[in-house]
Order: structure tokens, then C-alpha cells, then sequence
């Protein structure tokens, strides 16, 4: 059973520069979340897909950021002209449905230098 | 605004001894509960969850839920050094609404 996956693991970048994550959910399930975490706190939701369509986005999620999901599959979270307070560990969750357990992948970790 | 609190620690137990986490959670009407592991540096890694009052146990650990109190607590038995973790607390509130909201942590150390 292959567990969640992102890319890349880590990435630095320069303020000002764009970026973007992938995610490849479990094979059986549907929903797909995206979080971020920054030290010292618990994970913080940003949105998620069930299947394609984006269902719930928080307000966290500012005009810069943009998650698709575009075949239901695998999903991308860009985030537009980085900013410092940008840098955190962006983690992916999938589940089977609506009121399942979220299992998470292993992150990728965003500097902004 | 919807909030999870969890005693952020350090809580030192010695081995084989029970370590007890606790969390108490703001909306009455949240519907699930979830105990997450995570290492220094790795994701979360789901241990437990419980979705109705009273206890559910797996192995060395039991989740106790109290929605009348709003309380929501992990049991680990026979703790090992292995279990020295940072333990999250998340809620799902349900109603449409399916993003956890977790609280910021307890972290645990099981001294040898």
C-alpha cells in the first residue's frame, strides 16, 4: 500500500519567486487536503478536493496561493511572489471520503530566503 | 473561532509507566477526533481516533472521548522511549466543514 507523496521535499527560494508542490494522494481515496505547518504549531488547513472540485478553501488561503486537483488524481499547490512569512512545511493529506481518517504525506519544506 | 487547546509541555514520564495527553476542544457540535504522532522534522502520523463517547483502545494506547466536557484524551501504556514524540490533537467539526483544526501540540518525553 503505497502511502501519500510530495515533491519536492525541500525547496528554497527567493522572495518574489513562484512555487509549486505536488501531492499523489492513496490510490482509493477521493479526498485530497493540503495544511501548513510552521514551528511550534499544529497544522493549519488550507483547503481540499473531493475528487476535482475544490470544496472548502480557508481564509488562510490569500489570492497568491492556488491548489488544483485537474483529473481528480494527483493535486499542485502554487504559491505566487513568495513571500518570507511563506516559508513552513506544507503537508498533504488524503482520505476516503467525507469523515474518514486523514493520513498525511511527508511534507515539503518551503525557505524563503 | 473554533479552537483546540492542548498543554504544549515538555510532560516527562518514565518508561513503562502510563503518559496521559489531554485536549479540550471549543465547538459542541465537532464530531471527530483524531491523535496524531509527530517526530522532530516528519509529518504527522495518525495513531488513534474516536468518534463517539467513552473509550476505544489499540494496543498500548486508549483515546477517551467526553463530549458533554468537551474533552477528548490518550492514554499510552507501558510508555517507551520510542513514544518521545510530539503528540497533536485535531477535531473534525463536521457540517460540510472537513479540514481538521489541530491544537498546537503536547510534546512527551519517556525517560529511560
Amino acid at each position: 500500500d503505497t502511502g501519500v507523496s510530495q515533491n519536492p521535499r525541500h525547496k528554497i527560494t527567493k522572495r518574489g519567486q513562484n512555487v509549486t508542490f505536488r501531492c499523489d494522494p492513496i490510490s482509493e481515496h477521493n479526498r485530497l487536503y493540503w495544511y501548513r505547518q510552521t514551528l511550534g504549531q499544529g497544522p493549519e488547513f488550507l483547503t481540499y478536493f473531493q475528487n476535482e472540485a475544490q470544496l472548502e478553501k480557508s481564509r488562510l488561503l490569500s489570492d497568491r496561493f492556488s491548489a488544483e486537483r485537474p483529473k481528480g488524481s494527483f493535486s499542485t499547490l502554487e504559491i505566487q511572489r513568495t513571500e518570507q512569512g511563506d516559508s513552513a512545511m506544507y503537508l498533504c493529506a488524503s482520505s476516503r471520503g467525507p469523515s474518514y481518517e486523514q493520513y498525511f504525506g511527508p511534507g515539503t519544506r518551503l525557505t524563503v530566503t | 473561532q473554533k479552537e483546540v487547546e492542548q498543554n504544549s509541555g515538555p510532560l516527562s514520564v518514565p518508561e513503562g509507566a502510563i503518559a496521559s495527553l489531554n485536549c479540550t476542544y471549543s465547538d459542541r457540535g465537532s464530531q471527530s477526533f483524531f491523535w496524531y504522532r509527530q517526530y522532530s522534522g516528519k509529518s504527522p502520523e495518525l495513531i488513534m481516533f474516536i468518534y463517539s463517547n467513552g473509550d476505544k483502545e489499540d494496543g498500548r494506547f486508549t483515546a477517551q472521548l467526553n463530549k458533554a466536557s468537551q474533552y477528548v484524551s490518550l492514554l499510552i501504556r507501558d510508555s517507551q522511549p520510542s513514544d518521545s514524540a510530539t503528540y497533536l490533537c485535531a477535531v473534525r467539526y463536521g457540517g460540510g466543514a472537513d479540514g481538521l483544526t489541530f491544537g498546537k501540540g503536547t510534546h512527551l518525553i519517556i525517560q529511560p
